[in-house]
């Protein structure tokens, strides 16, 4: 499978946990964008990454949320002492070099759904 | 700031009638265009693009939109509905010199046999 692959698909935590969400982009892609779903809302814009770079993190909560990208492996959104608030759909997608305001679509895989007890 | 508006959370259509899913934006600069569909636990999938290229885009799965600078719409149409095109459809802008996406709030669509 060639798409954007994300892991797990469930994940299920309490109050107080880590959540690590793990997407590694379509083949020959190198730039992953992280949003997440709410509820009767579409998606909301997260943070945008490249190899080892973090190029816009504007949609990012300042506190408990941060992304990677390393050079070796998967994007990581890690999410640190989980609130009910934090459950959500999140959603990798990917894309080949966008360039400025690219028309080059994001391909995004099929979400993580993270619930908190 | 970009803004989409999706007119209509639901829609409902007979199999085989006219799907018509509205999409808005806002910018003085016409945008990048994306109508994206999603089916239950699944993630988004790419309908049709607009690019400046050419006012009507053909999609897959029978899907059109045209884009109208005047009233800032692209409309998403298929003139026969299909049962298996039940799903949530969004619609989506990226303005110039952005990355990201902004999306409108999704309207589901359900196809009554």
């Amino acid at each position: 499978n060639a798409g954007v692959m994300q892991n797990p698909r469930h994940l299920v935590r309490r109050r107080g946990q880590e959540a690590r969400l793990r997407c590694s982009p379509m083949k020959g892609h190198s730039h992953v964008y992280w949003y997440r779903q709410l509820p009767e809302e579409g998606l909301k814009f997260m943070v945008y990454l490249q190899k080892e770079n973090i190029i816009d993190e504007s949609g990012m909560p300042k506190e408990r949320f941060s992304a990677e990208f390393p050079k070796e492996g998967p994007s990581i959104l890690r999410i640190q002492q989980v609130v009910r608030g934090d459950s959500a759909a999140y959603f990798c997608a990917s894309s080949p070099n966008p360039g400025q305001g690219s028309n080059q679509p994001q391909h995004f895989g099929d979400g993580t759904r993270l619930s908190i007890l | 700031a970009q803004s989409v508006t999706q007119l209509g959370s639901h829609v409902s259509v007979s199999e085989g009638a006219l799907v018509l899913l509205r999409c808005n934006y806002s910018s003085s600069v016409p945008p990048y265009l994306f109508w994206y569909v999603q089916y239950p636990n699944q993630g988004l999938q790419l309908l049709l693009k607009y690019t400046s290229a050419a006012t009507l885009v053909k999609g897959i799965n029978g899907f059109e939109a045209e884009f109208k600078k005047s009233e800032t719409s692209f409309h998403l149409t298929k003139p026969s509905a299909h049962m298996s095109d039940a799903a949530e459809y969004f619609c989506a802008a990226s303005g110039a010199g952005s990355y990201q996406l902004t999306f409108g709030k999704g309207t589901k669509l359900s196809v009554i046999p």
